[in-house]
């Protein structure tokens, strides 16, 4: 399996712009989690999926930031309009079992000017 | 916040030592886990231990879990210079167990 797949692996927008950032989990997993990690704030979850449902997005930090799940195997982030503070490593990672490990992927460094 | 706290926040070993990382949480939990964080990369899943578990062992990996105190403890034994990563505690809720809290991590570094 190539495990969790995200791209793109780094983007550098500027203010204002739209940004996406999509997600392929392992396939079989019916858990998608979505993290944001800073030196600042560490490792945050924005939102999580099951079954392609959004269960709790309490942790998106303003209406600026969206999640979907069209189906099992692909997930969006999106952010419009970006900022610089959203500059960070944006996480996906999927799960089989709920409360079980998590499977990370590699991340999508962004950078916004 | 349930958010897990490790401590300390660096330490550095020679290689062959072993390396013990400590995490204390707030709010009674059904899981814990470990994660290690290369540089630069994703987080790995190392070990979970079950509230209900107190002691687990995973090659070189040893994890402890005190529920009266909060509190767990990984230790490597025996550390090599790829042991050389961030380590993370993960905390559940126990009226939710899919919603993982991550601590600030731990950043060890093994001298060869």
């Amino acid at each position: 399996d190539a495990g969790v797949i995200q791209s793109p692996r780094h983007e550098v927008t500027e203010m204002g712009q739209e940004v996406t950032l999509r997600c392929k989990p392992i396939s079989g997993h019916n858990s998608l989690f979505w993290y944001r990690q800073t030196m600042m704030r560490g490792l945050e979850l924005l939102i999580y999926f099951n079954n392609n449902v959004p269960i709790d997005d309490s942790g998106m930090p303003e209406d600026r930031f969206s999640a979907k799940m069209p189906n099992a195997s692909f997930s969006t982030l999106k952010i419009q309009p970006s900022e610089p503070r959203d500059s960070a490593v944006y996480f996906c990672a999927s799960s089989f079992v709920q409360g079980n490990e998590q499977f990370f992927g590699p991340g999508t460094r962004l950078t916004v000017l | 916040s349930q958010q897990g706290e490790e401590d300390p926040q660096a330490l550095s070993i020679q290689e062959g030592e072993n390396a013990t990382m400590n995490c204390s949480y707030k709010t009674s939990i059904n899981n814990l886990q470990w994660y290690r964080q290369n540089s630069g990369r994703g987080l790995v899943h190392l070990i979970l231990i079950r509230s209900n578990e107190r002691e687990k062992h995973s090659g070189r990996l040893r994890v402890t879990l005190d529920t009266s105190k909060k509190s767990s403890s990984l230790l490597i034994t025996a550390s090599r210079a790829a042991d050389t990563a961030s380590y993370f505690c993960a905390t559940d809720a126990a009226d939710n167990f899919n919603k993982f809290y991550f601590g600030s991590g731990t950043k060890l570094n093994v001298k060869p």
